[in-house]
């Protein structure tokens, strides 16, 4: 198994411009995560989604668009990228049962640079 | 509110010491809260978890110690390693009904060989 995957691994924009980073899992996860990690303010959930066709918003939304039509993946839009979206961004993947959301398993993560 | 506030910012150990990065929650409906952590170019990866229905969960030479009623939880490293040198997360979520976890801000921890 792969795990999570993300790519690209580095970008840079320029302001204004927009791009699609992508995010799949093979481990049949229904629950998928996009995360921002910034200095000293931790992980910030942007955009979750519970299963296929289902998604909601995090934290910190504004300024990105996520869609879920398959299980596997899970994209995150910047429509119009300012220099307040440089970050490191990580998505993660769980399975749901009983108890709720499982352990989260997390990609290698994609460092963004909006100029 | 849905804070979790963790302390220290940064931790420096020798060698064997013990490392204690501490936690603190307001959302008295957290009921599952895990640690997690993160090497330099990596995405974080669970280390240990517990639940509220135990005061101490240990793995290895991980601890948690949790105490409900002051709404804090703990994570010990025995025997710190350099190995150990790491960022460490703690985090907080409620077991059903949301999907949400929230994260503390981290701790950079550095043990000297």
């Amino acid at each position: 198994n792969a795990g999570v995957t993300q790519t690209p691994k580095f970008q840079v924009l320029k302001t204004g411009q927009s791009m699609t980073l992508q995010c799949a899992q093979d481990m049949n996860h229904e629950y998928m995560s996009w995360y921002r990690q910034d200095p000293g303010m931790g992980l910030r959930l942007i955009h979750y989604s519970v299963g296929a066709g289902i998604t909601d918003q995090g934290e910190v939304p504004n300024g990105y668009n996520v869609s879920r039509s398959t299980t596997e993946d899970f994209p995150l839009r910047l429509l119009s990228a300012a220099p307040s979206q440089t970050s490191v961004y990580f998505c993660a993947s769980s399975y749901s049962g009983l108890l709720g959301m499982g352990e989260q398993f997390f990609g290698p993560g994609t460092r963004l640079t909006v100029l | 509110q849905q804070q979790v506030k963790q302390s220290p910012q940064s931790l420096i150990v020798q060698k064997g010491g013990i490392s204690i990065i501490n936690c603190a929650y307001e959302n008295t409906a957290f009921d599952y809260f895990p640690w997690y952590q993160q090497f330099p170019g990596k995405g974080p990866a669970l280390l240990i978890a517990i639940r509220p229905d135990v005061s101490e969960k240990k793995e290895g030479r991980f601890t948690i110690s949790f105490n409900k009623s002051a709404k804090q939880f703990s994570l010990h490293i025995m025997d710190s390693q350099p190995g150990d040198s790491a960022t460490y997360f703690c985090a907080a979520s409620k077991a059903s009904g949301t999907y949400k976890y929230i994260f503390g801000t981290g701790t950079r921890l550095k043990v000297l060989a």
